[in-house]
């Protein structure tokens, strides 16, 4: 166990639908990263929250929208649902944002399905 | 810019047996740590081992242990004494020192045939 949670674990929905994935971090951890993982794109990193605040941004659609909250959750919105967004999207944490001997730490990921 | 190669798609090891699975990485950056991450059929990514730039020995974790060569760029993971558990997808992963955030591999599948 990770010490990340994410909710939902599985997820099926229609296309043009909005969905909200759930992310708690490590306990201690204030920095937030979310990756999609599909089979034609491999890993691809999103977004990243530091304490509240974005840090960097990756390939995230205008779609896509995230936020961390004031109690460190974050949570990552997925609207106008299309079938290529069917994805495995991970939340992932670290103490800091970047420096030496940072371990990144993922959860289990949520698992989206769009029909 | 920061790239992650994995040349093996997949990969049999013999149970009990030690196997490598291969990493090399390209960066300009002087300080950046390099991870090793599991995932089964389940899906989770598990993180298995880290290395950073300036580390002095090679990582080792359990089973695990990291073949760093800085001036080759690579580094390579190394299981010992396979299990059948160890079956999983493999990633190798960068992060440059200012950069939180990290740049994956394409993975390798590692089968472990008893």
């Amino acid at each position: 166990d990770s010490g990340v949670t994410q909710t939902p674990k599985h997820l099926i929905t229609a296309t043009g639908q909005r969905v909200t994935l759930r992310c708690s971090p490590r306990s201690g951890d204030l920095s937030v990263y979310w990756y999609q993982q599909s089979l034609d794109q491999g890993l691809q990193f999103l977004i990243q929250y530091y304490n509240g605040e974005e840090r960097a941004k990756g390939n995230i659609l205008e779609r896509f929208s995230a936020q961390q909250f004031p109690d460190l959750h974050s949570e990552l919105n997925l609207s106008s649902l299309e079938l290529g967004d069917s994805a495995l999207y991970f939340c992932a944490s670290s103490v800091a944002p970047g420096g030496d001997g940072n371990t990144i730490y993922f959860g289990e990921g949520s698992w989206l399905t769009v029909v | 810019a920061q790239k992650i190669t994995q040349t093996q798609p997949g990969m049999f090891v013999q149970e009990k047996e030690a196997v490598t699975l291969d990493c090399t990485y390209d960066t300009s950056d002087p300080s950046y740590g390099l991870f090793w991450y599991k995932q089964p059929s389940s899906g989770e990514m598990i993180f298995l081992i880290y290395q950073g730039s300036y580390d002095q020995q090679n990582a080792t974790e359990g089973r695990y242990s990291l073949n760093f060569q800085k001036a080759r760029k690579s580094a390579n993971l190394v299981i010992s004494a396979s299990q059948l558990g160890d079956s999983a997808m493999y990633f190798c992963a960068m992060r440059e020192r200012q950069g939180g955030k990290l740049i994956f591999g394409q993975g390798t599948e590692l089968s472990v045939k008893p």
